[in-house]
């Protein structure tokens, strides 16, 4: 099982920064990489997809990128509905495997 | 527009069964290969399940093959996951996700709103 490590835990970042989260597998996962957000009380949305493909109707403040086993989300300008967690999962084995995910809060 | 829409959730004891339904409306159901994913509250995301969109072919999670059953039924666009055996350590939200129309890409494009799995010891 490919595991999914994400940094920080935790990341505080005032309103209109940038915010970068890590992801990391254990092996190798090409590109086969995406980035979920949940908010409290809702199930999770899809961000992006093959590392840096972004979902229909996600703004273009949201970018990943990366490969192989170390990739990233940036969060450029934040704005207060960003605030919330978020989740990478990687598809290129089985089973799916999900990092723990990051908490972005407002600092 | 996408609806996935889950149901059968509840308290249950261990030991005890319990089947989850997830009706889905705004795509060709009949085309789509279907997951479910569970999450403990306050905790990860756990990939359970998924499904071929004619229902031949099936993968589990280690932590449930055996006890855990994903099946469909086209005509009435629901999947559905049976689960047996039922453990203390099941509990949890369980989402249905429909996965990504490209071929050979398993990431989940449309979640459910969830339903809460309960089991006591």
């Amino acid at each position: 099982e490919i595991v999914v490590t994400q940094s920080p835990a935790t990341l505080s970042v005032s309103p209109g920064e940038r915010a970068t989260l890590s992801c990391r597998a254990s092996q190798s996962v090409s590109s086969k990489l995406a980035w979920y957000q949940q908010k409290p009380g809702q199930s999770p949305r899809l961000l992006i997809y093959a590392t840096s493909t972004r979902a229909t109707g996600i703004p273009a403040r949201f970018s990943g990128s990366g490969s192989g086993t170390q990739f990233t989300l940036t969060i450029s300008g934040l704005q207060s509905e960003d605030f919330a967690l978020y989740y990478c999962q990687q598809y290129d084995n089985w089973p799916l495997t999900f990092g723990g995910g990051t908490k972005v809060e407002i600092k | 527009e996408v609806q996935l829409v889950e149901s059968g959730g509840g308290l249950v004891q261990s030991g005890g069964s319990l089947r989850l339904s997830c009706a889905a409306a705004g795509f060709s159901f009949s085309d789509a290969w279907m997951h479910w994913v569970r999450q403990v509250p306050g905790k990860g995301l756990v990939w359970v399940s998924r499904i071929k969109n004619d229902g031949s072919s099936t993968t589990y999670a280690d932590s449930v093959k055996g006890r855990f059953t994903i099946s469909r039924d086209n005509a009435r666009n629901t999947l559905y996951l049976q689960m047996n055996s039922l453990r203390a350590e099941d509990t949890a939200v369980y989402y249905c996700a429909r996965e990504s129309a490209m071929g050979g890409s398993y990431f989940q494009t449309y979640w459910g709103q969830g339903t809460l799995v309960t089991v006591s010891s």
